[in-house]
């Protein structure tokens, strides 16, 4: 079993609607990374949370430590934010290991 | 432009053979990581340096090897290439040896024939 889930694989969604990708994990973590990346393979860090909630514009992305769990909003989809969502954890406390594990990705597609 | 530059981006080459990618951290970032995505595994982490150091190893094969040069710059070389190496490499950087404040590059894209 990976040690890091995201669900839904694919999800197409029409213009305007609300977004949610899920991310859970089974390992303990110092932080949680989503990553977009767009058709080009360009990867762009969006959010690192360690806890609580975030918010750049359009895009929301909660975590809750206890239910290893992080959630990525997107309110108002737009075509331009079909790309694949990538969770990916880091792995440890402090300074035990620092480096990503990652999820298998989303591919949204969101159609005008 | 995210501050990590990768060359070349594209890379055919021929089973065999040998190549190196190159990374250039976003500037004055220490750390760099290198990782591979492939259609069938994802992204996966190879290697990181902290500083001129080997810091951490995750999946690289023994084919495989890098290095971070005095300027920072960081070089993953790839040897004796099998068809099943094609996929983008990725080299990201960081301040600290944790990958806070994480960027990525661009990639290269690497095809073996």
């Amino acid at each position: 079993k990976n040690e890091v889930e995201q669900s839904p694989q694919n999800l197409t969604a029409q213009e305007g609607e609300f977004i949610t990708i899920n991310c859970s994990y089974s390992v303990g973590i110092s932080a949680l990374h989503w990553l977009q990346q767009h058709p080009g393979g360009g990867i762009v860090s969006l959010f690192m949370l360690s806890s609580g909630k975030k918010k750049h514009g359009r895009l929301i992305a909660t975590i809750n430590i206890q239910e290893k769990h992080s959630s990525l909003h997107i309110t108002a989809s737009h075509p331009r934010d079909s790309a694949v969502y990538i969770c990916a954890v880091i792995k440890g406390y402090g300074g035990s290991q620092g480096n990503l594990i990652f999820g298998k990705g989303t591919k949204l597609s969101v159609k005008p | 432009d995210s501050g990590v530059t990768q060359t070349p981006k594209h890379l055919i080459t021929a089973t065999g053979q040998r190549v190196t990618l190159r990374c250039s951290p976003r500037s004055g970032d220490l750390s760099v990581y290198w990782y591979q995505q492939s259609l069938d595994q994802g992204l996966q982490f190879l290697i990181q340096y902290y500083n001129g150091e080997e810091r951490a190893k995750g999946n690289i094969l023994e084919r495989f090897s890098a290095q971070q040069f005095p300027d920072l710059h960081s070089e993953l070389n790839l040897s004796s290439l099998e068809l099943g190496d094609s996929a983008l490499y990725f080299c990201a950087s960081s301040v600290w040896t944790h990958p806070y404040g994480y960027t990525f590059g661009s990639g290269t894209r690497l095809t073996v024939v």
